[in-house]
């Protein structure tokens, strides 16, 4: 498949905890984004990082890029309950011109 | 203005009914998406409009028809849906030469 897979599928943490996911992939990328999805409503652009690229920060977000393991992860520090959503890796470049999706990890933090 | 508009936000209909999807945008983004997405499930493409062309269509069945009017307008066509099209779905669009998409807040449809 060319989606990407992710996990875990779930993860519950306390308030402030740090939170990590992971995205592994098949094919050969220009470049790896993340969205977050609350509940029921659209997705939100978090991040990209390319394929040249390693590391990216954004804010709490971190995302690390491993070409030759065909991974990436992306960790959310100090979490907060707002963080509470569905997180999804999203693959460009495969197979033309569109974005394709991994599975999804559910993320819940408790207050 | 930097958002992705959908109505309506929820619709219910028969089998037998003929509705549309909406979408809107005023970002001068000239690729706009349609996705289909089951509950737990990832967004899956249906439709690419680039300058208001199909450029991709992921092998939908003919009961979606997709229309771009015009750079801000995206509709969605629907004819002799069957229960299993219930889904929320997302429209959204990206600038030329970047990937990162804006997404609609979806219409949540129920098929009866």
């Amino acid at each position: 498949s060319q989606q990407g897979e992710e996990d875990p599928q779930a993860l519950s943490i306390q308030e402030g905890e740090n939170a990590t996911m992971n995205c592994s992939y098949k094919t050969s990328i220009n470049n790896l984004q993340w969205y977050r999805q609350n509940s029921g409503r659209g997705l939100v652009h978090l991040i990209l990082i390319r394929s040249n690229e390693r590391e990216k920060h954004s804010g709490r977000l971190r995302v690390t890029l491993d070409t030759s393991k065909k991974s990436s992860s992306l960790l959310i520090t100090a979490s907060r309950a707002a963080d509470t959503a569905s997180y999804f890796c999203a693959l460009w470049g495969v197979g033309g011109f569109k974005t394709i999706f991994g599975a999804g990890t559910r993320l819940f933090v408790k207050a | 203005d930097t958002e992705v508009t959908q109505t309506p936000k929820h619709l219910v209909m028969g089998m037998t009914n003929k509705k549309s999807l909406k979408c809107e945008q005023h970002m001068g983004h000239r690729a706009m998406y349609w996705y289909k997405q089951k509950a737990k499930k990832p967004p899956e493409l249906m439709f690419v409009y680039s300058y208001e062309k199909l450029s991709i269509n992921e092998s939908v069945p003919s009961r979606f028809s997709p229309e771009c009017p015009n750079s801000s307008l995206l509709n969605l066509h629907l004819h002799a849906l069957q229960p299993e099209d219930s889904a929320l779905y997302l429209c959204a669009s990206t600038t030329t030469g970047q990937v990162e998409q804006f997404f609609g807040p979806g219409t949540r449809l129920t098929v009866l």
